[in-house]
């Protein structure tokens, strides 16, 4: 079956610091793959987005590069910010005709201190 | 504004109590769906929809039940079979197949 498996938080950084949070996964065929955060007792918001081989999705000044070869999609931020304090979650959708819910891994608690 | 609302936010049941959850959205989206949140579990999916009147179980559906009469509303049932009930529960809309889901703001279920 599908699975996402990304580093285990709490990350704690000081403000400016290089971001980097690793994913990785197993997955049939060619999946999409998503990042999205979560901000203390709110929903998931989508933060970006991957669905082919080699695509950069960005925003936010994060960025992910959805790599098949080693089949990870890292997200990366070059200078964090207090703001940037929540849990990031990975994703892929397989595009299945039946089972259509996202695969998560278990979400990274970032801590970013001034 | 477009979105998706569930509601309460907050909600505390007695145990063996059954409880309904409430998800609309006016996105105009064909695919909902629900989640289940624990403290180092990640997102689990419960039931899921993609169409008016179909519902399929998702990964972890005992003890849950869902209907989908009308295209905007997905409400979420809490049976008193579920054995561990307390938790955020989240739901989510997508266009279908292999697009985004987007997600509303969650109910926090505390049974006592």
């Amino acid at each position: 079956g599908n699975s996402v498996t990304q580093m285990e938080g709490p990350v704690t950084l000081s403000e400016e610091a290089f971001l980097t949070i690793n994913c990785t996964y197993t997955a049939t065929g060619y999946p999409s793959l998503f990042w999205y955060v979560q901000y203390p007792g709110e929903g998931l918001q989508l933060l970006l987005k991957a669905t082919k081989a080699d695509d950069k999705g960005s925003n936010k000044g994060f960025e992910a590069t959805y790599r098949k070869e080693t089949t990870s999609f890292h997200l990366e931020k070059g200078s964090v910010q207090v703001s940037d304090s929540a849990v990031y979650f990975c994703a892929l959708s397989d595009h299945r005709g039946g089972a259509d819910g996202l695969t998560f891994g278990k979400g990274t608690h970032l801590i970013i201190q001034p | 504004d477009g979105g998706i609302t569930q509601s309460p936010k907050y909600l505390f049941r007695k145990e063996g109590q059954n409880v309904t959850l409430s998800c609309e959205q006016n996105l105009n989206h064909d695919a909902m769906y629900w989640y289940r949140q624990d403290p180092g579990q990640g997102l689990r999916l419960i039931y899921y929809s993609q169409i008016v009147n179909d519902f399929q179980k998702g990964d972890i559906a005992e003890g849950y039940s869902v209907s989908r009469e009308k295209k905007e509303s997905f409400p979420l049932t809490v049976t008193s079979a579920q054995k561990n009930p307390t938790a955020f529960y989240l739901c989510a809309s997508s266009h279908g197949q292999a697009g985004e889901q987007f997600f509303g703001p969650g109910t926090r279920l505390t049974v006592l």
